[in-house]
């Protein structure tokens, strides 16, 4: 079945900077690559996906990029706020279905 | 619109002991996930239903969950008996999952906590 790692576990960015976090897959039939977002206590919500004929999607200060070649994707957020503070699950699902396989995700932590 | 409901929003029992919980997905999406996830780590999928009909559930411990959808709308995730590594967040998700109109995004719920002791 499919594998997914996320690295890293923990990140602690200054707000305004940039934060990165990457994972990879293991099944090259793999296509549809979704980020979700969890705040303490509450329940994961979708920041942004990307399908396997794309390589790059943006929407404001968030980006994910997909390098199909090398089994791996990375979520970008640019001018981070406290807000952006909270866990990020990367996700990973095969042809013909949206089974999610996630990663074990990254606490993001934005320091005012 | 509704988002998907779940309870209750936590429990607290012994090992050994049963529980059950509920999910109300949202409204016209067909297929329904319930997810474990341990502390400080990602969901995993215990089970996922099309309408009233599993799809795949290799992942779910059957010696002691169950899980049914009847009617195709409302699901109950069970554990009996439980142990303490039971103890975890059990979401459930739902997806419109519609030709075409299938946008692969997942709903959750808040979540049902678990300790088990």
């Amino acid at each position: 079945g499919e594998n997914v790692e996320q690295h890293p576990s923990t990140l602690s960015v200054q707000e305004g900077d940039s934060a990165v976090i990457k994972c990879t897959y293991s099944d090259s039939a793999s296509n549809y690559f979704p980020w979700y977002k969890q705040e303490l206590g509450k329940r994961p919500q979708l920041i942004i996906d990307i399908r396997s004929n794309v390589g790059e999607k943006k929407d404001q200060r968030i980006a994910v990029t997909l390098n199909k070649t090398a089994k791996h994707f990375s979520l970008h957020i640019t001018e981070t706020q406290p807000e952006d503070s909270a866990v990020y699950f990367c996700a990973a699902s095969g042809a013909g279905s949206y089974q999610l396989t996630f990663g074990k995700g990254t606490k993001l932590s934005v320091i005012p | 619109e509704a988002g998907v409901a779940q309870s209750p929003r936590y429990k607290i029992i012994e090992k050994r002991q049963s529980v059950a919980f509920w999910c109300n997905p949202i409204s016209g999406h067909a297929t329904l996930y319930w997810y474990q996830q341990i502390l400080g780590q990602g969901p995993k999928l215990l089970i996922q239903f099309q309408n009233n009909g599993v799809v795949d559930d290799s992942q779910l411990p059957k010696d002691r969950f169950s899980a049914e959808r009847l009617k195709g709308v409302d699901s109950t995730l069970k554990i009996q008996p439980a142990k303490l590594e039971d103890s975890a967040v059990y979401l459930c998700a739902s997806s419109l999952e519609l030709g075409l109109l299938n946008t692969g995004e997942l709903f959750f719920g808040e979540g049902s906590r678990l300790t088990v002791l």
